[in-house]
């Protein structure tokens, strides 16, 4: 049973548009939260990580976390095609193991 | 700096063979993971080792075994290769113990024929 969800998408948006990508996890007190991007072919890289409620942003990257509704979003400002990506959430559920439950990744779709 | 570097980037094997994959890290970090990666499945742990000296299973370890054979590298074991093993597979590390994220190396794409 999966405890990290995101909508498998694809998620088509127009270039310059947001692109928002949404996650769900199923444990209160998770702590820690990561979005990878992964390129068709490649590895995951780490875009954002967030540890506390509210926004971080970083360049056209804002993640969002509300820990009492239990998700975690990624918005991508004047999106190119060049974020045509999948996109994957990681939680690290409680338990202090840290290591990271990985959602099975947005298909995020930008067209010209 | 090299990060995670994995060995083969790609390999076929014949239903039965073994074959090891090789991780490797230069980055000190204390944990490493070996996932499987399948169209549709996002990213499973198959083992990790939180700390040289240990390791532990992960979500999906049956037909795997691995080794933590120093700080830096991490290998993972297939003794009798079956198709549903055909895979890409990802090598991981990270600080242990932290809220710290994963780095990642750039997979092995495994096919079992």
């Amino acid at each position: 049973q999966k405890e990290v969800e995101q909508n498998s998408g694809p998620l088509s948006v127009p270039e310059g548009a947001i692109a928002s990508l949404n996650c769900t996890y199923s444990d209160r007190v998770s702590q820690s939260f990561f979005w990878y991007r992964q390129y068709s072919g490649k590895s995951p890289e780490l875009i954002m990580s967030i540890y506390s409620n509210g926004d971080k942003e970083d360049g056209r990257f804002t993640a969002q976390l509300n820990k009492a509704s239990q998700y975690v979003s990624l918005l991508i400002r004047d999106s190119q095609p060049s974020d045509s990506a999948t996109y994957l959430c990681a939680v690290n559920l409680s338990g202090g193991s840290y290591i990271p439950t990985f959602g099975r990744g947005t298909s995020l779709i930008v067209h010209p | 700096n090299a990060g995670v570097t994995q060995t083969p980037k790609f390999q076929v094997l014949k239903t039965g063979q073994s074959m090891t994959l090789q991780c490797a890290q230069d980055m000190n970090h204390n944990s490493m993971y070996w996932y499987r990666q399948d169209p549709g499945m996002g990213l499973r742990l198959i083992y990790y080792s939180a700390s040289e000296g240990t390791t532990d299973k992960g979500e999906v370890p049956n037909g795997y075994n691995v080794s933590r054979l120093n700080k830096r590298e991490f290998s993972l074991r297939l003794e009798s290769a079956a198709p549903s093993q055909t895979s890409v597979y990802f090598c991981a590390s990270s600080v242990m113990g932290t809220d710290q994220p994963q780095h990642f190396g750039d997979g092995t794409r495994l096919s079992i024929l």
